[in-house]
């Protein structure tokens, strides 16, 4: 079955940065794309990013693109995702999830459990 | 940009009842990139139609979603004491890619 673990996320001060990753299993991860989506406490969902299953195509939200870099490694299985000059408004819970596209759509059909970022002095 | 606005923010109901939900888009979208997500306090959301209407492979009957163009619903025809969550809407669209509405929590009356 398909299983997706976030870890990376924890304490960092205002200006740091982070480095979560999502290992993944139990589908051929090589071929298909990848998103993160953030919830901050209380507050809805936030898409971050996504990436293709080689890697070569990329989307930010345009809100966080510079700051943050999705990446990904087919050989060991694992998205990542890089977080730097970070805010106290970037404190979440981050989720990985996969997308499932067919015909030019997409859309989230798995999603991990979820690592929370605390930005904070 | 296209904007998803979600009503009522919160919907109180009892157990049995039917329950309705709206997404709109600020401008027309393709039905095919709608879809609609559960979320559970401290879980993960959780996909429950696509393509506005197509219910993912598991998902009881009782939910079914419809629209299109700028409006669309989900419905839960009868309310199980598991289905007090929050639904989101969600559109597939050009930049940003992903759009999410800001929820409607569904409580218990």
């Amino acid at each position: 079955q398909v299983q997706l673990v976030e870890s990376g996320g924890g304490l960092v001060k205002p200006g740091g940065s982070l480095r979560l990753s999502c290992a993944a299993s139990g589908f051929t991860f090589s071929d298909d794309y990848m998103s993160w989506v953030r919830q901050a406490s209380g507050k809805g969902l936030e898409w971050i990013s996504y990436i293709s299953g080689s890697g070569t195509t990329i989307y930010y939200a345009e809100s966080l693109k510079g700051r943050f870099t999705i990446s990904r490694d087919n050989a060991k299985n694992v998205l990542y995702l890089q977080m730097s000059s970070l805010r106290a408004e970037d404190a979440a819970v981050y989720y990985c999830a996969r997308d499932h596209c067919s015909k030019g759509v997409c859309y989230q059909d798995y999603w991990g459990q979820g690592t929370p970022v605390t930005v904070s002095s | 940009e296209i904007v998803l606005t979600q009503s009522p923010g919160t919907l109180s109901l009892s157990p049995g009842e039917r329950a309705t939900l709206s997404c709109r888009a600020s401008q027309r979208v393709n039905s095919g990139s709608l879809a609609w997500y559960q979320q559970k306090p401290g879980q993960a959301p959780r996909l429950l139609i696509y393509g506005a209407s197509s219910r993912v492979t598991g998902i009881p009957d009782r939910f079914s979603g419809s629209g299109s163009g700028t409006d669309f619903i989900l419905t839960i025809s009868r309310l199980e004491p598991e289905d007090f969550a929050v639904y989101y809407c969600q559109y597939y669209g050009d930049s940003p890619r992903y759009i999410f509405g800001q929820g409607t929590k569904l409580e218990i009356k």
